[in-house]
């Protein structure tokens, strides 16, 4: 039972436009969203998160939208640049509430490729 | 701050040997994680330490699989007669454990090749 996923395994988008990366879950005790970029042989890097009590976060370039009621959330990146290309993963937290530790469920990536 | 770091970076052994991975967290972080990630998948969650106590075990940890967290700083992740299909990333993250955050900090990984 995949909770978190991501069903673009792939994005290609030209230096300068907006990159839309999309997440959809099912789960409706999660209320923490996060991404996180990963290169090749590296581990997650946490990029930006969102609580679910809002419906917008901003980062500089990185913006995630949260959709509660489409259980859907989007990152957006403007302007995209060559070195956003990676994999990046949408994850889910039920929070530390409730005896819940907090532990992470991942959907499976989308990999971004940034032309130049 | 020196970020997580885990030990060996890579490791290939053969079926049915056993192999244990270390992770380091972020000093003062006393919450760790171990995930695995296999190919063309999000990581997934195995146990969760707060200290030196597991809170928790996924379904995913075999009893082939032991983790542990002496004195509550870094951890160890042993895998006893190893199947090929252990093979993947495994990968340690730490978190602190006040604030309302749940970012968690990850390490580079352990990548397993069982042959």
């Amino acid at each position: 039972d995949q909770q978190v996923k991501q069903n673009s395994p792939s994005l290609s988008v030209q230096e300068g436009r907006i990159s839309i990366l999309n997440c959809d879950y099912t789960n409706s005790m999660f209320d923490y969203f996060l991404w996180y970029k990963k290169y090749p042989a590296e581990g997650p890097t946490f990029l930006i998160s969102i609580s679910s009590i809002k419906d917008k976060n901003e980062d500089g370039r990185f913006t995630v939208f949260l959709n509660k009621s489409a259980k859907h959330l989007s990152l957006h990146i403007v302007p995209s640049q060559p070195g956003d290309s990676a994999v990046y993963f949408c994850a889910a937290s039920a929070g530390r509430s409730s005896g819940n530790t907090g532990k992470l469920i991942f959907g499976q990536g989308t990999t971004l490729q940034v032309k130049p | 701050d020196t970020g997580v770091s885990q030990n060996p970076r890579h490791k290939i052994t053969k079926r049915g040997q056993n192999v244990t991975f270390r992770c380091d967290p972020i000093s003062e972080h006393n919450r760790l994680y171990w995930y695995r990630q296999t190919l063309g998948q999000g990581p997934e969650f195995l146990t969760y330490f707060q200290n030196e106590a597991q809170l928790e075990k996924s379904r995913l940890l075999s009893d082939r699989f032991s983790a542990e967290r002496p004195k509550g700083s870094f951890s160890t992740l042993e895998i006893q007669r190893t199947e090929q299909g252990d093979s993947a990333m495994y990968l340690c993250a730490s978190s602190p454990l006040r604030g309302n955050s749940y970012e968690q900090y990850f390490g580079p990984g352990t990548r397993l090749t069982v042959t």
